[in-house]
């Protein structure tokens, strides 16, 4: 296993039109997370999966945005109508978590991240 | 809500040298954890060093190590010898069980100076 993957590595839309992104995460992991990266800040949490089920979503995601984990597996993060605003690098993490949700940490291993450019 | 504040957006340190990042949070939870990431230009984030705040003793690992003060709330990281490779983009984050996300600082930009 080689890590956290994710495509495309950069995208460039024209505003308006929807975009989606995958994530896979590494095998076994059963949390997998959405952050999101502007130029010269860190990661804002959008989202987390534990297996399929969606726990939590930020402010920030807004009612354009969705993300599914349809089998416990692989992520996708879909923006709809996509504004200039919403260029950014979109990351993606996963983790092994034993615990119930109030577990102790368990490191969170992030891919590459997604490029995002709204033209 | 937690806050991570990093107050140096840009630092720079001669090879072999020792350096240290600055980062102060605000948080009204007892138990929770923090980390340093790092992020090499155009390659992913990896966790550098992590504290638990029930821990007294500082995090070391290898040539990074903490200044943990739990009760000013402040998280330093100390890079010695410092490398060529150490270059990059660094966060200070926060964990806490009950907000079950990492918050992230704006991070650090280090140069390393041959």
């Amino acid at each position: 296993d080689t890590g956290v993957s994710q495509d495309p590595r950069h995208k460039i839309t024209k505003r308006g039109q929807n975009v989606t992104f995958r994530c896979d995460p590494i095998s076994e992991h059963n949390r997998l997370y959405w952050y999101r990266q502007t130029l010269g800040q860190g990661p804002e949490f959008l989202t987390y999966f534990q297996n399929e089920a969606q726990l939590e979503k930020s402010r920030l995601l807004s009612d354009r945005f969705s993300a599914e984990r349809p089998k416990g597996s692989f992520s996708t993060l879909e923006i709809q109508r996509t504004e200039q605003g919403d260029s950014a690098m979109y990351l993606c993490a996963s983790s092994l978590t034993s615990g119930g949700l109030f577990s102790s940490y368990n490191e969170q291993f992030f891919g590459p991240g997604t490029r995002l450019t709204v033209l | 809500a937690q806050t991570v504040t990093q107050s140096q957006p840009e630092m720079s340190v001669q090879e072999a040298e020792t350096v240290t990042l600055s980062c102060t949070y605000d948080t009204s939870e007892s138990d929770y954890y923090l980390f340093w990431y790092k992020q090499p230009p155009s390659r992913q984030m990896i966790l550098v060093i992590r504290q638990e705040a029930y821990k007294q003793q500082n995090a070391t690992e290898n040539r990074f190590s903490v200044n943990f003060q739990k009760a000013a709330k402040s998280f330093s990281l100390k890079i010695s010898d410092s490398q060529l490779g150490d270059a990059a983009m660094y966060f200070c984050a926060f964990y806490s069980g009950s907000a079950r996300q990492l918050t992230f600082g704006s991070g650090t930009q280090l140069t390393v100076l041959p």
